[in-house]
């Protein structure tokens, strides 16, 4: 079956502006994660989604940062004033249950470019 | 304060050779440790894992270690193919409410031929 999927692959914006990043996780996985790869880093947490509702937010930077999944299903980061510190690659994942010690499957990530 | 570190950036090992990846954590609440790869242009893959009750966990050519008193696990890739060049992450979990992964900075492998 499908992976998870991710759009866009890349995305160029200037400094100041909204961008929103897709993420279309694997069929039937209720859990959703969004990470965040700086260059030469390793991914870094920034959201979780069980189902509809984000159950741990603790990694989201700042309020210019906001996710949705409004069905359960696809999930929308979006990304408001973008800043060029928030150049980086950005990872989802999707897990089936969202149980401890489930392995979590990868995107290949959007990479964002802030000019 | 990096939570789970690799502190060799990059290993170079020749094709059939054993390849050792270490990580080291700071986190005594981590009770689950997982390894992924992760080729140019791609998310990264699980590879394997290992539980804090377990000290070792194998398969095939891939076999963790984990040293609870050190905070201490290593990655064995044994024999090396050019195929396993890659990015090579360590990453750890709670297993109470978190879910998050806590992930190393990586380590760049390279197999020469």
């Amino acid at each position: 079956g499908a992976g998870v999927s991710q759009t866009p692959s890349n995305k160029v914006t200037e400094k100041g502006k909204y961008v929103e990043l897709r993420c279309d996780p694997i069929s039937g996985h209720t859990a959703l994660y969004w990470y965040r790869q700086s260059l030469g880093q390793g991914p870094e947490f920034l959201i979780y989604f069980q189902g509809t509702g984000a159950a741990d937010d603790s990694g989201l930077p700042n309020d210019r940062f906001f996710a949705v999944r409004p069905e359960g299903s696809v999930s929308t980061l979006k990304i408001q004033r973008t800043e060029r510190g928030d150049s980086a690659v950005y990872l989802c994942a999707s897990s089936s249950l969202g149980l401890p010690q489930e392995t979590q499957y990868f995107g290949p990530g959007t990479r964002l470019l802030v000019l | 304060d990096q939570q789970v570190k690799q502190n060799s950036p990059s290993l170079s090992v020749q094709e059939g050779r054993i390849s050792i990846l270490n990580c080291d954590y700071t986190n005594s609440m981590f009770d689950y440790f997982l390894w992924y790869k992760k080729y140019p242009a791609e998310g990264p893959t699980f590879l394997i894992s290992i539980s804090s009750i377990k000290d070792k966990n194998e398969d095939g050519r891939f076999t963790v270690f984990l040293n609870k008193s050190a905070k201490h696990l290593s990655l064995h890739i044994v024999p090396s193919q050019p195929g396993d060049s890659a990015v090579y992450f360590c990453a750890a979990s709670e297993s109470g409410s978190a879910r998050q992964l806590t992930f190393g900075s990586g380590t760049q492998l390279t197999v020469l031929p």
